[in-house]
């Protein structure tokens, strides 16, 4: 059975910490994994990564996968109150790459 | 990205009623469509997939005739909560996933409560 594994499951930091977010998985047929941010409503995309080694990075946000041991972990630096959100880690798995979801790290950052 | 319009944003029935759901892809035509499920404090949980001029595909578990989907354009789904009841409140999320890869985009959800 395909599986996405996150950790922590919740984490809570202060303004201008540095916090990295894991995500592990085992699916057949490995073709991609996906970082969403969800706040109030609809999550919203933030990378999708392919190859392993490749650092992604927009802004504060950077992800990296691996492969062969079969992780990604989504790092956010100098965290501000607006990084406060569910952080979800998705893998396509089945005929249809149908979005196999972890569970979501919940992050708080406190002023 | 693809733009996704889902309404109504927030709907309370009565237990017993039946209450739609729509989704619609804006930007670009959408032969097949995903229906999310969320519980409070937990992980999208994939209901359906919707296919534009034929039947759904519905998960496991997923009770094909509780959740009545639609998609008779390429441009809209519709989800169908028949009879709803309390355990069915949940929010409900819709996704499309444009060429050429698996990026998926989402609406903006629907929360439902049934008393």
């Amino acid at each position: 059975e395909d599986k996405v594994v996150q950790s922590p499951l919740s984490l809570v930091v202060h303004e201008g910490d540095t916090v990295t977010l894991n995500c592990s998985y085992e699916v057949t047929n490995f073709r991609s994994l996906l970082w969403y941010k969800q706040e109030k409503k609809a999550p919203t995309f933030l990378f999708m990564l392919t190859s392993s080694g490749i650092e992604k990075k927009s802004g504060r946000l950077s992800s990296i996968l691996d492969k062969k041991e079969l992780f990604s972990i989504l790092n956010i630096t100098a965290t501000q109150t607006g990084d406060s959100a569910v952080y979800l880690c998705a893998v396509p798995t089945g005929a249809n790459s149908k979005l196999t979801f972890g569970k979501g790290i919940t992050l708080s950052v406190r002023p | 990205g693809a733009v996704v319009s889902q309404h109504p944003s927030r709907v309370i029935c009565k237990s017993g009623t039946s209450v739609k759901i729509e989704c619609r892809s804006l930007d670009f035509q959408a032969t097949t469509m995903f229906w999310y499920r969320q519980f409070p404090k937990k992980s999208l949980m994939l209901m359906a997939t919707s296919n534009e001029g034929s039947k759904a595909t519905y998960e496991q578990g997923v009770e094909k005739d509780k959740f009545l989907i639609n998609h008779a354009s390429l441009t809209l789904s519709t989800l169908t909560v028949t009879s709803a009841h309390p355990e069915d409140s949940s929010f409900y999320i819709c996704s499309v996933k444009p060429p050429p890869n698996e990026k998926l985009f989402f609406g903006s959800g629907t929360q439902l409560s049934v008393l």
